[in-house]
């Protein structure tokens, strides 16, 4: 069936350092991957998203990068800073137009 | 621009007992969601709507849950009768198109008790 494989559920880095988010999706038609930011309490809010023309873009600190021959995506976040800790949501819009989640990560910035 | 409203923010109401959640959509966005979002968990669509037709609604309980959206603007979902499990936050987003990049509203936190 549809689903998006997260990986991992979660993930703790020193702040300054490097953070991976990884996924996966099963709908090769799939052609816009968003990812959303959710800190506790507050609404998912998208960060950045990436569509299956490209296979990379960034702003600022973070990228995604898209692999359609693999069929996964990743999340990178640099010089991470406390404001980053929050749970990350990976999704696929699938060729029925249903977005598809991924089930989180927390990530957790180490002071 | 006007983001996604939703109301009322916080429901506490007991078991077996009915709630209403409303959501108006950012002007002008077609779709319309709604999401139930367990705690530690990711949002889970319960019902897409275009315009003021329902695209999706595979994952709505309809024994309990109902939804409309009857003028393709304003929409609300019922719960009736709720239960414990529904104890969850909902939440509703918007987008210009299908598949296109969804806005969220603050969401309502009901419990159940």
């Amino acid at each position: 069936g549809e689903n998006v494989e997260q990986h991992p559920s979660t993930l703790s880095v020193q702040e300054g350092d490097s953070a991976v988010i990884k996924c996966t999706y099963s709908d090769s038609a799939s052609n816009y991957f968003p990812w959303y930011k959710q800190e506790l309490g507050k609404r998912p809010q998208l960060i950045i998203d990436i569509r299956s023309n490209v296979g990379e873009k960034k702003d600022q600190r973070i990228a995604v990068t898209l692999n359609k021959t693999a069929k996964h995506f990743s999340l990178h976040i640099t010089e991470t800073q406390p404001e980053d800790s929050a749970v990350y949501f990976c999704a696929a819009v699938y060729s029925n137009y249903q977005l598809i989640w991924g089930a989180g990560t927390k990530l957790i910035i180490k002071p | 621009e006007a983001g996604v409203a939703q109301s009322p923010r916080y429901k506490i109401i007991e078991k077996r007992q009915s709630v209403a959640f409303w959501c108006n959509p950012i002007s002008g966005h077609a779709t319309l969601y709604w999401y139930q979002q367990i705690l530690g968990q990711g949002p889970k669509l319960l019902i897409q709507f275009q315009n003021n037709g329902v695209v999706d609604d595979s994952q709505l309980p309809k024994d309990r849950f109902s939804a409309e959206r009857l003028k393709g603007v304003d929409s609300t979902l019922k719960i009736q009768p709720a239960k414990l499990e529904d104890s969850a936050v909902y939440l509703c987003a918007s987008s210009l198109e299908r598949g296109g990049e969804q806005y969220f509203g603050p969401g309502t936190r009901l419990t159940v008790t």
